[in-house]
């Protein structure tokens, strides 16, 4: 079954430095989302992203933050000047509707801001 | 309380009894979904329910989705140890087609 895979599995950083996270969604879908999970926390939304551009994005989805979808594989996150605060479980997910369609989750990638 | 809380936060059973969690929510949805979650894992997608839908089943899953009360049940059936995981619910709002809100979840043990 295909599956969203997610670059680095964990990655840890220095305040202020940049990070950039890495996903492949399931090659036929159509619409992409980063969430993201603070340890002990709820999952939060950040952005979703279709036809190449931002559809909607959360309150938490600031300029610190960018996506991108480089070529005709990969989505990223960039996360600039990396705070202590961003430490946290970052999930991309895709879906092949845009309603009524369940989510595909990768497995995440362990951002650790040190 | 907040959007997609679930409890209770923590259930633990004994395997083979059955498991119920319940979700409420406070505005408006266009559908309601239940994942699930193992430890340092992504999410699982478990089933969607619909606005206009009030029961689901899926294997041993049973969902229900009362709008007029803001809240939805998971029902797992004869429970199994490789049940245990995080369990959440998350609605799909008819203001925003694309983000889900995300409960807290309910952390269910099944011992053996």
């Amino acid at each position: 079954e295909p599956e969203v895979t997610q670059t680095p599995s964990h990655q840890v950083t220095q305040m202020g430095q940049e990070v950039i996270l890495r996903c492949v969604p399931i090659s036929n879908h159509l619409y992409f989302y980063w969430y993201r999970q603070i340890l002990g926390q709820k999952v939060e939304f950040l952005v979703s992203f279709y036809n190449n551009e931002i559809s909607e994005k959360s309150e938490i989805f600031d300029d610190q933050f960018s996506v991108e979808r480089p070529d005709g594989s990969n989505f990223t996150l960039k996360i600039r000047s990396t705070k202590l605060e961003d430490s946290a479980m970052y999930f991309c997910a895709s879906a092949s509707l845009q309603n009524y369609s369940p989510l595909h989750f990768g497995n995440g990638t362990r951002l650790t801001v040190t | 309380s907040q959007q997609g809380e679930e409890d209770p936060q923590a259930l633990s059973i004994q395997e083979g009894e059955n498991a119920t969690m319940n979700c409420s929510y406070k505005t408006s949805i266009n559908n309601l979904q239940w994942y699930r979650q193992n430890s340092g894992r992504g999410l699982v997608h478990l089933i969607l329910i619909r606005s206009n839908e009030r029961e689901k089943h899926s294997g041993r899953l049973r969902v229900t989705l009362d709008t007029s009360k803001k809240s939805s049940s998971l029902l797992i059936t004869a429970s199994r140890a490789a049940d245990t995981a995080s369990y959440f619910c998350a609605t799909g709002g008819k203001d925003s087609n694309y983000q889900l809100i995300w409960g807290a979840g309910t952390k269910l043990i099944i011992k053996p």
